[in-house]
């Protein structure tokens, strides 16, 4: 088994929907988690990151983590074409030089007009 | 969020010859930068991690001998991929931790060796 686990996807949806993407872990010990948004051919951008459980809300991105059920999410709100990527969900157990990230598979996202 | 630079973004070479990658931290220092290598439609592996100053920590693995690395400012590491051969044709990415240990990704070198 994965320590994250990701479906690959890829996930259509149409312009103006809300999109909802979900990573779930096996660690316990992760405890900061991130999401990033790579398009082809270029290195990902951080999009959100996040220690304690709840919900962040940065624009019409919202990250959601509930460490008892080891799931987190992303939703983007009123998705737009120029959304279309992959996202990636990382995490990792601790800070400093040791902080090495553990990926998901990253879901490729498709949004139509 | 902050801003982290690599170069080339896309490089050409010939097997047998030697290609350097760098990777720096243009609005902050970096003590730690990690080198990942990404095929096509996968996820990121992680190579190495490069703490200013001392050696490289490499993953289980990967050879040290043919990616070498070298981080010798808070704001530059390199990665030499030695006696390139065309299995070593991949993306390659570097990332840097930031002040609040989030970590930022240059955007990617293709290495393609023919």
């Amino acid at each position: 088994q994965k320590e994250v686990e990701q479906d690959p996807g890829p996930l259509s949806v149409p312009e103006g929907a809300i999109v909802s993407l979900n990573c779930t872990y096996s660690n316990s010990a992760f405890q900061y988690f991130m999401w990033y948004r790579q398009y082809s051919r270029k290195g990902p951008e951080l999009l959100m990151y996040t220690y304690s459980s709840g919900n962040k809300e940065d624009g019409r991105f919202t990250a959601q983590v509930d460490k008892s059920s080891k799931y987190i999410s992303l939703f983007i709100r009123d998705s737009q074409p120029s959304d279309s990527a992959t996202y990636l969900c990382a995490m990792k157990e601790s800070t400093g030089t040791a902080s090495k990230l553990t990926f998901g598979t990253g879901t490729r996202l498709q949004v139509t007009l | 969020g902050a801003v982290v630079s690599q170069h080339p973004s896309w490089v050409i070479c010939k097997s047998g010859t030697s290609v350097k990658i760098e990777c720096r931290s243009l609005d902050f220092q970096a003590t730690t930068m990690f080198w990942y290598r990404q095929f096509p439609k996968q996820s990121l592996m992680l190579m190495a991690t490069s703490n200013e100053g001392s050696k490289a920590t490499y993953e289980q693995g990967v050879e040290k001998d043919k990616f070498l690395i070298n981080h010798a400012s808070l704001t530059l590491s390199t990665l030499t991929v030695t006696s390139a051969h065309p299995e070593d044709s991949s993306f390659y990415i570097c990332s840097a931790l930031g002040r609040g240990e989030e970590a930022f990704f240059g955007q990617g070198t293709r290495l393609t060796v023919v």
